[in-house]
C-alpha cells in the first residue's frame, strides 16, 4: 500500500478568501496524480489528472501544481464560494491502481 | 445519461450472511474497481478488473469476492469471512490506464444488524 498523505485534514475558509492544501506521495516510479472533489451525498468527481513534473492545471477557480521530484501537489481554490465546500481527494498511481489520501474537507463560510 | 449505478444505497447484513453489492456502468469502460471507505481513511482498493473475465485483488481483498462476466457489471460479494464489513463501498470505472480519471457511483452503505 503506497503512502499518500493530505494536509490539513480539514479547513474552514471565509467566502471570497483563497486557500490551498497539500498532497504528498512517493517520489519514485511516478505515473500520475489524480485530484477528485467529493461533495456530500454525491459521487467523487474528477478534477485533474497530472502527469508531468512542473505541470499546472486549472478548472475555473481551482488549480493544481505538481512536483514529482519531491513528491507533492498543491490544490488552490481562488475566491472560495459555498459551492466549493467538499472533500478533496488526491490519488497517486505507479501502475493500474490508485492509492488515495484521506482527503481535505473544505468548508466555505458565507 | 452515461454513468455508474450502484444498488442498493443502503444494505443491512446479518451475522454469517453473504451479501452482494451491484455495480453497473454504461460508459463502455474496460476497467472497473471496488473501494471501501472507513471514517478518517482514504479509499482502499478491494478488487479491480481490467477486462471481462479477469480481475485482481487489491489491498484489502480478504473476505470479498467479485465476478466480471459482462463488461457492464462488476458485482461485489461481502462474505461472512469479512469480519468488519460495516463501511461505505464505492464502485468506479475507467478507460483502463492510469492517465485517465475514474468515474464513481453514488456508493452503498453496508451495516451489520
Amino acid at each position: 500500500i503506497l503512502n499518500v498523505e493530505q494536509s490539513p485534514q480539514s479547513l474552514h475558509v471565509q467566502e471570497g478568501d483563497s486557500t490551498n492544501f497539500t498532497c504528498s506521495f512517493p517520489s519514485s516510479n511516478f505515473y500520475a496524480l489524480h485530484w477528485y472533489r467529493w461533495e456530500t451525498a454525491k459521487s467523487p468527481e474528477a478534477l485533474f489528472v497530472m502527469t508531468l513534473n512542473g505541470d499546472e492545471k486549472k478548472k475555473g477557480r481551482i488549480s493544481a501544481t505538481l512536483n514529482t521530484k519531491e513528491g507533492y501537489s498543491y490544490l488552490y481554490i481562488k475566491g472560495s464560494q459555498p459551492e466549493d465546500s467538499a472533500t478533496y481527494l488526491c490519488a497517486f498511481t505507479n501502475d493500474y491502481k490508485l492509492s488515495f489520501g484521506a482527503g481535505t474537507t473544505v468548508t466555505v463560510r458565507a | 445519461d452515461g454513468g455508474i449505478t450502484q444498488s442498493p444505497k443502503y444494505l443491512f447484513r446479518k451475522e454469517g450472511q453473504n451479501v452482494t453489492l451491484s455495480c453497473e456502468q454504461n460508459l463502455n469502460h474496460d476497467a472497473m474497481y471496488w473501494y471501501r471507505q472507513d471514517p478518517g481513511q482514504g479509499l482502499r482498493l478491494i478488487y479491480y478488473s481490467q477486462i471481462v473475465n479477469d480481475f485482481q485483488k487489491g489491498d484489502i481483498a480478504e473476505g470479498y469476492s467479485v465476478s466480471r462476466e459482462k463488461k457492464e457489471s462488476f458485482p461485489l460479494t461481502v462474505t461472512s469471512a469479512q469480519k468488519n464489513p460495516t463501511a461505505f463501498y464505492l464502485c468506479a470505472s475507467s478507460i483502463g490506464d492510469s492517465y485517465q480519471p475514474q468515474h464513481f457511483g453514488d456508493g452503498t452503505r453496508l451495516s451489520i444488524l
